[in-house]
């Protein structure tokens, strides 16, 4: 258990809908990734926010957006849903971003499938 | 744009043997690099990291070796064990870890 949480844990919704998947990162870490993982595909980064701010962008669609609240879990919001957004859903927490790297942490993802 | 590659999807070794998991980059700027092992139907582990100052750091049974000037990185596994059957993915950084490049994968199995 790495002690990052992801709700729910299987998503079944409709093209055009919106949906919303949601990280508790591990007690005390600040920074909070996204990623992607479609079927025979590696990890795409999606978005990363640090202690409630955005600190990189990925490739991550105009229709997908994210946000970490102050109690530091995050929101990954994916609106007007397409067949291609199926996929595995990861999110990640390390405990800092400045002075050096920390290793991610990774919560047990959410698949969404969209028909 | 893939600038972390795994070329190989899938590698099969014996139990008690080595397990050589290779990774290739392309970003020079990168500097930090991880691997991570995935079983089915769970999130990524964290296995073992190397920074570019250095070339090589061991950890138990894995060692991951750095060739900055041939942008490659490798895993070994040694000895192997049916329990390393699994996913492993190369992950690199280069901004302070604000952005991790992920290969693609290569799925270990390691036969009893």
């Amino acid at each position: 258990d790495s002690g990052v949480t992801q709700t729910p844990k299987h998503l079944i919704t409709a093209t055009g809908q919106r949906v919303t998947l949601r990280c508790s990162p591990r007690s005390g870490d600040l920074s909070v990734y996204w990623y992607q993982q479609s079927l025979d595909q590696g990890l795409q980064f999606l978005i990363h926010y640090y202690n409630g701010e955005e600190r990189a962008k990925g490739n991550i669609l105009e229709r997908f957006s994210a946000q970490q609240f102050p109690d530091l879990h995050s929101e990954l919001n994916l609106s007007s849903l397409e067949l291609g957004d199926s996929a595995l859903y990861f999110c990640a927490s390390s405990l800092r971003l400045a002075g050096g790297y920390n290793e991610q942490f990774f919560g047990p993802g959410t698949r969404l499938t969209v028909l | 744009d893939q600038q972390v590659k795994q070329n190989s999807p899938s590698l099969s070794v014996q139990e008690g043997r080595i397990s050589i998991l290779n990774c290739d980059y392309t970003n020079s700027m990168f500097d930090y690099f991880l691997w991570y092992k995935k079983y089915p139907a769970e999130g990524p582990t964290f296995l073992i990291s190397i920074s570019s100052i250095k070339d090589k750091n061991e950890d138990g049974r894995f060692t991951v070796f750095l060739n900055k000037s041939a942008k490659h990185l490798s895993l070994h596994i040694v000895p192997s064990q049916p329990g390393d059957s699994a996913v492993y993915f190369c992950a690199a950084s280069g901004d302070t870890g604000n952005q991790f490049y992920f290969g693609t994968g290569t799925s270990l199995t390691v036969i009893p």
